[in-house]
């Protein structure tokens, strides 16, 4: 079946440790590629998202990601982490405009 | 300010009845939808609706059903026939179809049924 696969569920750092979270999808084609963000208590926000163009995206709060079409994936990174990045991150894919197809999410904690 | 209403944010329900959340937005979106979110499963499409009187089932629909006869409304009720309603509840919207864009969220109701 198609899907969004984010492979790390919960990830704990130290702050000013470095990030990466994965995110691969199986859809075919053309798709735009997307990482949200849902700090406790809050709504879902977009970090970044990628349409075309240059595969590695600049986001909010210092957050980059890469799309590399070859291993069908768009990982999340930032080189230095702080304690207000705690919040669960989840990648979502549109193989067409009108579907947005989620990840289960990651829950990053950033210990101070 | 632009941007998506849902209401209410907590809802408690008693077991067996229907009850329909809220979604309403002044972005002049077209595309409104419906997602479910629940602990490690991340968000499930119920419903979406990509123009007025036009909606069509998502990935997980039984148990729910929808309406769209406003362009800045799109209710969800859930009704007896979910098994398991209890869940967070998020309605997105996109400007659009055929548009490059992200979609907008709300902050989501908590439905609670006991």
């Amino acid at each position: 079946a198609q899907s969004v696969s984010q492979h790390n569920h919960h990830v704990i750092l130290s702050e000013a440790a470095s990030l990466e979270l994965g995110c691969n999808y199986s859809y075919g084609g053309t798709v735009n590629l997307f990482w949200y963000v849902q700090y406790p208590g809050q709504h879902l926000q977009l970090l970044l998202k990628y349409f075309s163009g240059d595969p590695l995206v600049k986001g909010i709060k210092g957050f980059e990601a890469e799309f590399i079409k070859s291993k069908f994936s768009f990982n999340l990174r930032k080189p230095s982490v702080q304690w207000s990045d705690t919040a669960e991150y989840f990648c979502a894919v549109t193989p067409n405009f009108n579907k947005f197809y989620f990840g289960s999410g990651t829950k990053l904690n950033v210990k101070p | 300010d632009g941007g998506i209403t849902q209401s209410p944010k907590y809802l408690f329900r008693k077991e067996g009845q229907n009850v329909t959340l809220s979604c309403e937005q002044n972005l002049n979106h077209d595309a409104m939808y419906w997602y479910r979110q629940d602990p490690g499963q991340g968000l499930r499409l119920i419903y979406y609706s990509q123009i007025v009187n036009d909606f069509q089932k998502g990935d997980i629909a039984e148990g729910y059903s929808v309406s769209r006869e406003k362009k800045e409304s799109f209710p969800l009720t859930v009704t007896s026939a979910q098994k398991n309603p209890t869940a967070f509840y998020l309605c997105a919207s996109i400007p659009g179809r055929d548009q490059n864009t992200e979609a907008f969220f709300g902050q989501g109701t908590r439905l609670t049924v006991v």
